[in-house]
């Protein structure tokens, strides 16, 4: 079974500072990996899809690596604002019987991150 | 283009009760998938739909049901209505569902409290 794991739990920074959010999950068969953000009782914003067979995304300040050998995908976020102030949730997507598991993302438990001015 | 829209927004029921829910996804996306939030489970997909047939099924009971319709709506439906069903569902489109640049796109979510 996928297990996704997402450290730390919350950070928070001062605006201004570079920050490094983690993801690891379990089985690297993955068909894709998606970052994503939630505001407070919102839906969720999609930032960055990384595709298996890449080792990175760059979306203006953020850049997401992927290393499937270690099971593990990082998101970086350079010159960190107030405004990026939210929960941030990597999902990856499952290779299946038919080649993809169809619309299922496994989800971690997000990174609650705060930026203070 | 109009991203993913979700009504209600907001819904109160009783126990024992059933809801509807209703997913529009992004104009072109034929994929919709349906997720519960809540604080202590976090994310869990329910089902994923295309071309009105249901490709994939999460862990949920028979109770949590869903369709698609030919314009690729999606409602889903909650019967007999529990205390444990309360959450942020969250609707996801995408347009095929299967592809490896298939981006998935949220609604702003329906929130349920069940009373």
């Amino acid at each position: 079974k996928q297990e996704v794991t997402q450290i730390p739990a919350a950070l928070s920074v001062p605006e201004g500072e570079n920050l490094v959010l983690n993801c690891s999950f379990t089985d690297s068969a993955i068909y894709n990996l998606q970052w994503f953000r939630q505001d407070p009782g919102k839906g969720l914003t999609s930032l960055l899809l990384i595709q298996s067979s890449q080792r990175e995304q760059t979306s203006g300040r953020l850049n997401a690596s992927l290393d499937k050998s270690s099971g593990r995908s990082t998101l970086y976020i350079a010159a960190s604002q107030p405004g990026d102030s939210a929960t941030y949730l990597c999902a990856v997507r499952l290779r299946g019987p038919g080649g993809t598991s169809y619309g299922k993302l496994t989800f971690g438990q997000g990174t609650i991150l705060t930026v203070h001015p | 283009k109009a991203g993913v829209t979700q009504t209600p927004r907001y819904l109160i029921k009783t126990r024992g009760q059933q809801v509807t829910l209703s997913c529009s996804p992004i104009s072109g996306h034929r994929s919709v998938s349906w997720y519960q939030q809540t604080p202590g489970q976090g994310l869990q997909f329910l089902f994923e739909y295309f071309s009105e047939t249901q490709r994939n099924k999460g862990n949920f009971p028979g109770r949590f049901s869903g369709r698609q319709f030919s314009n690729s709506r999606s409602e889903m439906n909650v019967s007999t209505l529990e205390l444990g069903d309360s959450a942020l569902y969250l609707c996801a489109s995408s347009l095929e569902g299967g592809l490896f640049t298939d981006t998935q796109y949220f609604g702003p979510g329906t929130r349920l409290t069940v009373l």
